[in-house]
């Protein structure tokens, strides 16, 4: 089983309903990343969470918003979906202190797309 | 603001052909450097990585990678490819911690027969 599972992997949605994309971790790492991926853009950082209680907005926050329901747990929500959000979705995580080996791990992506 | 540039945006290669990736950074302070390897369908997974110490780097999967500060380049190399090297590379570059992580645009390799 993967340390990063991400769900739905894929997802075709209408504008305006309101989308969530669920990931969690058995790495056992207090950091979490949500990340956007378009095609000739790279990636780009959505949201981050260094533990439970910290939630930080990231590079495009606009749109987006997310819930750490536990350590292992992070969920991106799109209140109210748009075609231009239409995109492949990454969380990530990374460890801190002895954990940290300066490396983050990626899920296997979510795709969305928006009509 | 950092930045990161990726020049080629796809590479196309003979299988057992040498290839370079180019990865140019803008920062005038000390910055960590990666690249990361997206196969079809996956998600990303680290090849290599510059934290500090010698300049060339060696990853997973026969590459590596040299930082050259007066360039501010990290090419990543790999001296004989294979078709399942196919994938897309991404370069990135961070002045500390993963909050600050800025990818580059991507090259994608393909490996041909």
């Amino acid at each position: 089983d993967a340390d990063v599972t991400q769900t739905p992997r894929n997802r075709i949605t209408k504008t305006g309903k309101r989308i969530m994309l669920e990931c969690s971790q058995t790495k056992g790492h207090d950091r979490m990343y949500w990340y956007r991926q378009d095609p000739g853009l790279g990636l780009r950082l959505i949201y981050y969470s260094f533990d439970v209680k910290d939630i930080n907005k990231g590079e495009i926050s606009d749109g987006y918003s997310v819930s750490r329901q536990a350590q292992a747990k992070f969920s991106l929500s799109l209140e109210s979906a748009i075609p231009n959000q239409t995109a492949l979705y990454f969380c990530a995580t990374s460890g801190t202190g002895t954990e940290n080996t300066g490396e983050l791990f990626f899920g296997e992506g979510s795709r969305l797309t928006v009509l | 603001a950092q930045s990161v540039t990726q020049l080629d945006s796809q590479v196309p290669v003979f299988e057992e052909a040498p290839v370079e990736l180019r990865c140019n950074y803008s920062s005038s302070v000390s910055v960590y450097l990666f690249w990361y390897v997206q196969y079809p369908n996956q998600g990303l997974q680290l090849l290599l990585k510059y934290l500090s110490g010698s300049t060339l780097v060696k990853g997973i999967n026969g590459f590596e990678a040299e930082f050259n500060k007066s360039q501010t380049s990290f090419h990543l190399r790999k001296p004989s490819v294979h078709i399942s090297d196919t994938a897309e590379y991404f370069c990135a570059v961070t002045r500390g911690g993963f909050q600050k992580l800025v990818f580059g645009t991507g090259t994608r390799l393909l490996v041909s027969p």
